[in-house]
């Protein structure tokens, strides 16, 4: 099975910050089969970006996705404080359809 | 708009079972695979399964083969899980998402609490 690992565990930054959050697949991904939520503690997670690059219908234009292969990066272009959320990537490449460890974003 | 609708909290035995239901509703249901997804207590996200709405086929995770089984009404839009069996280490948030190029809705998530 894919094993993703995301990185770092937390970030803390000041509002306005550029934040970028990695995930490394195990395995190459094939058709870039990647997807990032943000989840809002005590909420149901959010879709953020699919196919690694394009972003869902209604996300913000600070949100953008990018990476191939084994290495993915979301990176959010300036920090607002309704970003404080733990940001997972998942791969839906192969069966099982993991997700990564998370990582979680707070303000400085 | 799209709605999930998941089933109240849960308080269960270890060895019990327990069926978590997802109502549907704002759009056509077969349509779309329903996956099951659920998250412990501090815990990441972990998937479960998948159910295509329209045929009835699933695919679970090994980790809960023999254990889970996923179905679905296409008269009343719904799908469920079943999971048996029960542990301590089942205690969790379960959620049902629609899958549109990633889990693009969400109900709002299911408690249950396995507890002696």
């Amino acid at each position: 099975e894919i094993v993703l690992t995301q990185s770092p565990g937390t970030l803390s930054l000041s509002p306005g910050e550029r934040a970028t959050l990695s995930c490394r697949a195990s395995q190459t991904l094939s058709r870039n089969s990647l997807v990032w939520y943000q989840q809002i503690p005590g909420q149901a997670p959010r879709l953020l970006i699919y196919g690694a690059s394009s972003r869902a219908p209604g996300i913000p234009d600070r949100f953008s996705g990018s990476g191939s292969g084994t290495d993915f990066t979301l990176t959010i272009s300036r920090l607002e404080p309704e970003d404080i959320a733990v940001y997972y990537c998942q791969q839906y490449a192969n069966s099982p359809l993991n997700f990564g460890g998370g990582t979680t974003v707070e303000i400085k | 708009q799209v709605q999930l609708v998941q089933s109240g909290a849960e308080v269960k035995k270890p060895g019990a079972s327990v069926k978590v239901s997802c109502k549907t509703s704002g759009y056509i249901f077969t349509t779309y695979p329903i996956h099951w997804v659920r998250q412990a207590p501090g815990q990441r996200l972990e998937w479960m399964g998948w159910i295509n709405a329209g045929s009835g086929n699933t695919k679970y995770s090994q980790k809960f083969q023999g254990r889970v089984t996923i179905t679905r009404d296409t008269s009343a839009s719904t799908a469920y899980m079943d999971l048996s069996s029960l542990s301590l280490e089942d205690t969790a948030v379960y959620y049902c998402a629609r899958w549109n190029s990633g889990c693009d809705s969400w109900g709002q998530g299911t408690l249950v609490t396995v507890s002696p």
